[in-house]
């Protein structure tokens, strides 16, 4: 059973850091590429970034450029997103979702989320 | 950045009865070297994460009952329910994978009337 578990959320300071996480299982982590996707409080979908299988390919949304990183370690089946200087408009549910094409999607599978809030 | 846009923003539909979605990308979603539509169709029930139910346009998901259809070509797409059920209710996006960034319609929320 495909099953992808998100941490690393939290409540952070306008400018301050976090890092989430997922761990995949079920399936063979490096044959995929794997995408964040966000959902701001009572809001839509909002890819965010996606990392080839290797992970030599990144791409993001453009307003987290410079300020996220997303990045994969394919040993520990775990996928990750490094998120700097953050906004309060970073607030939102982060998960990850499994891709079935290269492109930014299909999402075939997705995680619970993980919850981030940005707030002083 | 393709703009994907949604018709109606909600729909209140009886049991039993036909529910369609429109979806409209800002450019073509048809890639001519393999003939594939990048489109996909999602529904996302409260407090749970997207599940997809759509892709190339058309395609159903492993599990997703045929009660569930995907029509369209090039920039307009409908997703249809023939006969809706209560466990339907939930929130439907469409999103586009043709292009970096893959961006999703603003949903649609799916009620029973």
């Amino acid at each position: 059973e495909v099953q992808l578990v998100e941490s690393g959320g939290g409540l952070v300071q306008p400018g301050g850091s976090l890092r989430l996480s997922c761990a995949a299982s079920g399936f063979t982590f490096s044959n995929y590429w794997m995408s964040w996707v966000r959902q701001a409080p009572g809001k839509g979908l909002e890819w965010v970034a996606n990392i080839k299988l290797d992970g030599s390919e990144e791409y993001y949304v453009d307003s987290v450029k410079g300020r996220f990183t997303i990045s994969r370690d394919n040993a520990k089946n775990s996928l990750y997103l490094q998120m700097n200087s953050l906004r309060a408009e970073d607030t939102a549910v982060y998960n990850c979702a499994r891709q079935r094409e290269s492109g930014p999607g299909p999402f075939d599978f997705w995680g619970q989320g993980t919850r981030v809030t940005v707030s002083s | 950045d393709i703009v994907m846009t949604q018709s109606p923003d909600s729909l209140a539909v009886s049991l039993g009865e036909r529910a369609t979605i429109n979806c409209k990308s800002s450019q073509s979603l048809l890639y001519s070297s393999n003939n594939q539509i990048y489109l996909a169709w999602y529904q996302q029930k409260p407090g749970q994460p997207p599940k997809l139910l759509i892709y190339w346009a058309s395609n159903r998901e492993s599990g997703v009952p045929d009660r569930f259809s995907g029509s369209g070509s090039g920039t307009d797409f409908t997703l249809t329910i023939s006969s809706l059920q209560a466990e339907d209710v939930a929130v439907y996006y469409c999103q586009q994978y043709y292009s970096t960034p893959g961006t999703f319609g603003q949903g649609t929320r799916l009620e029973i009337k």
